[in-house]
């Protein structure tokens, strides 16, 4: 069973719609989340971190985290073809051990 | 401050050739990692390092080395150099481990 299972797409959406995004974790001490975004012939950037239930906003991205569904996601909103790139979902337990990523999730947002 | 730096950008090796990888940052980080990402595929954990003198296996640690010797840099071997080991690699680090991952340029390697 993968660590980190994320749809890798792509998912394509008009410019403008909001975009969701989502991952499912199996270790359930997983303590730590974070969504990062890596354009093509980049290196990943973290675009959000969330730690506890509930939702967390940053402008026009928000994070959702449900440990007990063992699952978190990631909306954009009004999508700007600028967004385009695959976003990559990281989980971590407590202490040393280090972030497990999903293989991604490959965003086109079409002008 | 120029953050994570890593050296060299591309490189073709021959199988059965060695070369090293290096990486080395400038944030006084204790933790350092070292990833290697295939096409279309996620990030994959070769080695990390929670500090100098203390090294770790990750997912995928064969036919890898590291060392940490000091605190900035956090070099990876490549002993006898194979078609599987063609990649990108990326070094990154932090300053603690639920915190923002720092990333490197990557390094591009192919093996033929």
């Amino acid at each position: 069973q993968k660590e980190v299972e994320q749809n890798s797409g792509p998912l394509s959406v008009p410019e403008g719609a909001i975009a969701s995004l989502n991952c499912t974790y199996s270790d359930r001490v997983s303590q730590s989340f974070f969504w990062y975004r890596q354009y093509s012939g980049k290196s990943p950037e973290l675009i959000m971190s969330i730690y506890s239930n509930g939702d967390k906003e940053d402008g026009r991205f928000t994070a959702q985290l449900n440990k007990a569904s063992q699952y978190v996601s990631l909306l954009i909103r009004d999508s700007q073809p600028s967004d385009s790139a695959t976003y990559l979902c990281a989980v971590k337990r407590s202490g040393n051990t280090p972030l497990v990523f999903g293989k991604g999730t490959r965003l086109s947002v079409i002008a | 401050n120029a953050g994570v730096t890593q050296t060299p950008k591309f490189r073709i090796l021959k199988i059965g050739q060695s070369m090293t990888l290096q990486c080395t940052q400038d944030m006084n980080h204790n933790y350092m990692y070292w990833y290697r990402q295939d096409p279309g595929m996620g990030l994959k954990l070769i080695y990390y390092s929670v500090g100098a003198g203390i090294t770790d296996k990750g997912e995928v640690p064969n036919g890898y080395n590291v060392s940490r010797s000091t605190t900035e840099d956090f070099p990876l071997r490549l002993e006898l150099a194979a078609p599987s080991q063609t990649s990108v690699y990326f070094c990154a680090s932090t300053e603690a481990g639920e915190r923002e991952l720092f990333f490197g340029e990557g390094s591009r390697l192919t093996v033929l």
